[in-house]
């Protein structure tokens, strides 16, 4: 097991609601990354935040938002739900550009 | 842009018998590559990576992965396949042009070992 977790691992939401994904990084990582993994597909890289600061941005829409705290901790949220946004979220964690090291994920459906 | 291909999306393999999933990548510049397992609601483990040396790389598990730059592959392999090995794989590019430590995930190939 790595020492990345996430909560919750299952949700349920509604369309058009918000929803706050958390991860707890691997101590002494300083980046944290999210993916959305979709049925059937490889995980989508969303952002990453490096020492509190986003430093990268996938194709995904300005409703997928983030934060990273000073413990290196990190939340996504997203606005505004869509049903297309039901998927796997992944959230890894890495020091520098070493391997990254993945949480269990979160299961979000949106009905 | 940077890029990786799983060409199987799933292996069958007897138990015992040697395995083989494939990857092929797309990218300018020197390749960062990894392999990662999925088990069934599971988050993504890492299994190995290559970065520069030795083409023949060693993971965990008893897993290894050829690296063939003239061919631009990086296959993953094990000798002898056990039950518990049946999951999803994924070859992934670690992406150096955009400053991010971001990965490039192929679509994945499931790899089913039968007893």
């Amino acid at each position: 097991e790595t020492g990345v977790t996430q909560s919750p691992t299952h949700l349920i939401k509604t369309r058009g609601q918000q929803v706050t994904l958390r991860c707890s990084s691997q101590s002494g990582h300083n980046t944290v990354s999210w993916y959305q993994q979709a049925l059937g597909q490889g995980p989508q890289f969303i952002f990453q935040y490096y020492r509190e600061e986003e430093n990268g941005r996938g194709n995904f829409p300005p409703r997928f938002s983030g934060l990273q705290f000073p413990n290196y901790s990190s939340e996504l949220n997203v606005n505004a739900l869509e049903l297309d946004d039901s998927a796997l979220y992944l959230c890894a964690s890495s020091w520098a550009n070493t391997e990254a090291f993945f949480g269990q994920g979160t299961r979000l459906t949106v009905v | 842009a940077q890029s990786v291909a799983q060409p199987e999306d799933q292996v069958n393999v007897a138990e015992g018998n040697p395995l083989t999933v494939k990857c092929t990548y797309s990218v300018s510049g020197n390749p960062y590559l990894f392999w990662y397992v999925q088990y069934p609601n599971r988050g993504l483990q890492f299994l190995l990576k290559y970065i520069t040396g030795d083409n023949l790389v060693k993971g965990s598990y008893g897993f290894e992965a050829e690296f063939n730059k003239s061919q631009t592959s990086f296959h993953l392999k094990k000798p002898s396949a056990l039950v518990s090995d049946s999951a999803l794989y994924f070859c992934a590019v670690r992406d150096t042009t955009s400053g991010t430590y971001k990965y490039i995930f192929g679509t994945g190939t499931r790899l089913k070992v039968l007893a």
